[in-house]
């Protein structure tokens, strides 16, 4: 069955730092993986997601993550933390139910930027 | 322009009532789900939806009961509200039923049951 793992429900870095959020997934088949921000009050946006065209996958605001088949890792990172980054992130994996998509959420990560 | 919007963004009631929640995306997406996100921000899917067919029913108590008189409308009815009931739901979209396509979420509406 598939599940995500999201290590460190809370990770707090300094403004222009690195910023590395963690997830690795459990998945029988090729996964297809997904990040997602949440911001205060707000809805899920995507930021980016893997669909096994490339493992060094590119999404908005300048964050990227990289999949990993043999860690079963597919972790999200930006290079230079802005204050604006501040929010809830949380890695899906698609789950084919009967034929059709089912997201699999991890319990997310709250990024914390301080000045 | 928004994609996928809900009414209420807040919705406050007691105990017993029966309320409702509706969602419409403007996106063409034929796929529609319901998910609930509870105090601990863990969200778990509901209810899909494919061009107004139910696809998708987790065990979910039969007091909620999601109708969806087109596919750019699902609507969520909940019977007999109980203080568990408590959290935010987000509707989203999809196009088609492939695994790789992303789902676009709604702003949430918090449900506070007292």
């Amino acid at each position: 069955a598939q599940s995500v793992t999201q290590l460190g429900s809370h990770v707090s870095v300094s403004e222009g730092a690195l910023v590395l959020l963690r997830c690795n997934y459990s998945s029988s088949v090729p996964p297809y993986l997904f990040w997602y921000v949440q911001y205060p009050n707000q809805g899920l946006q995507l930021l980016l997601k893997y669909t096994s065209a490339a493992t060094l996958v590119k999404g908005i605001n300048g964050f990227e993550a990289e999949f990993k088949k043999s860690e079963t890792s597919f972790h999200l990172t930006k290079p230079s933390a802005h204050m604006s980054d501040a929010a809830e992130y949380f890695c899906a994996v698609s789950f084919d139910s009967g034929g059709y998509n089912k997201l699999i959420f991890g319990a997310g990560t709250r990024l914390a930027v301080h000045p | 322009d928004t994609a996928v919007s809900q009414t209420p963004k807040y919705l406050v009631t007691q105990m017993g009532n029966d309320k409702s929640i509706k969602c419409e995306q403007n996106l063409g997406h034929d796929t529609m789900y319901w998910y609930k996100q509870d105090s601990k921000k863990f969200l778990k899917i509901m209810f899909s939806y494919n061009n107004k067919e139910l696809i998708i029913n987790e065990t979910v108590p039969n007091r909620f009961s999601p109708k969806s008189p087109d596919k750019a409308h699902l609507n969520l009815h909940i019977n007999s509200l109980e203080l568990g009931d408590s959290a935010v739901y987000f509707c989203a979209s999809s196009l088609g039923r492939g695994q790789n396509h992303e789902q676009y979420f709604g702003p949430g509406t918090r449900l506070t049951v007292t």
